[in-house]
């Protein structure tokens, strides 16, 4: 079957750096999104990656490794309103996207 | 990114009613739009996934006489939850996509179904 993995929650500080793990198994590969949700609204899209390696964008990168099923999304210089759902989805042979079930992130002053 | 319109992003309706909610891609032609249904701290669920001109494709488990999918051009689909009972109340979401296999999907705004 098909399988993403990430941990359901983790808590930060404001100001330091957090790094957000998703371990995947699917049919295929066609990339690997990340999306941010916060409470109440709906996903906004954060970053893709379908070759190994990290990819930045201002405080976030995302990291892939497809030997390994294994991605990371890795915030800096943390905020309080980064604290989100972030959601790992996996877009599978079919074009079709796996969803993981999301981790709640929690930043403290 | 490319922008994608959901409305009502909240509406109350008596069980027994029926709701339509509208999805409108507003910059591109979506050849694929998706249905979710997300219930609370939980993460996205798949209900249906329809291309245009086509009957939707509906996921194990999800009445497609209860949920109605159209996707009649390429910019508008529509889901119409029919005979609305408390436990059809969620969050639903649409995502859109356009042609082209590796691009990704942008979300409606959501909409909060509360059925009393």
């Amino acid at each position: 079957g098909q399988n993403i993995d990430q941990p359901t929650e983790m808590t930060a500080t404001e100001g330091a750096i957090v790094q957000i793990n998703c371990t995947y198994q699917t049919s295929g590969f066609n990339g690997l999104f990340w999306y941010q949700q916060h409470a109440g609204e709906a996903p906004t899209f954060l970053s893709y990656n379908v070759l190994d390696g990290l990819e930045e964008k201002g405080r976030f990168s995302s990291f892939l490794s497809r030997s390994k099923g294994y991605s990371y999304l890795l915030l800096k210089e943390l905020q309080m309103k980064d604290s989100a759902s972030y959601l790992c989805a996996v877009m599978d042979s079919n074009y079709q996207l796996i969803w993981g079930a999301g981790t709640k992130l929690i930043i403290k002053p | 990114g490319a922008v994608v319109s959901q409305h009502p992003s909240r509406v109350i309706c008596k069980s027994g009613t029926s709701v339509k909610i509208e999805c409108r891609s507003l910059d591109f032609q979506a050849t694929t739009m998706f249905w979710y249904r997300q219930f609370p701290k939980k993460s996205l669920m798949l209900m249906a996934t329809s291309n245009e001109g086509s009957k939707a494709t509906y996921e194990q488990g999800v009445e497609k006489d209860k949920f109605l999918i159209n996707h009649a051009s390429l910019t508008l689909s529509t889901l119409t939850v029919t005979s609305a009972h408390p436990e059809d109340s969620s969050f639903y979401i649409c995502s859109a996509r356009g042609p082209g296999g590796h691009t990704e999907a942008f979300f409606g705004q959501g909409t909060r179904l509360t059925v009393v």
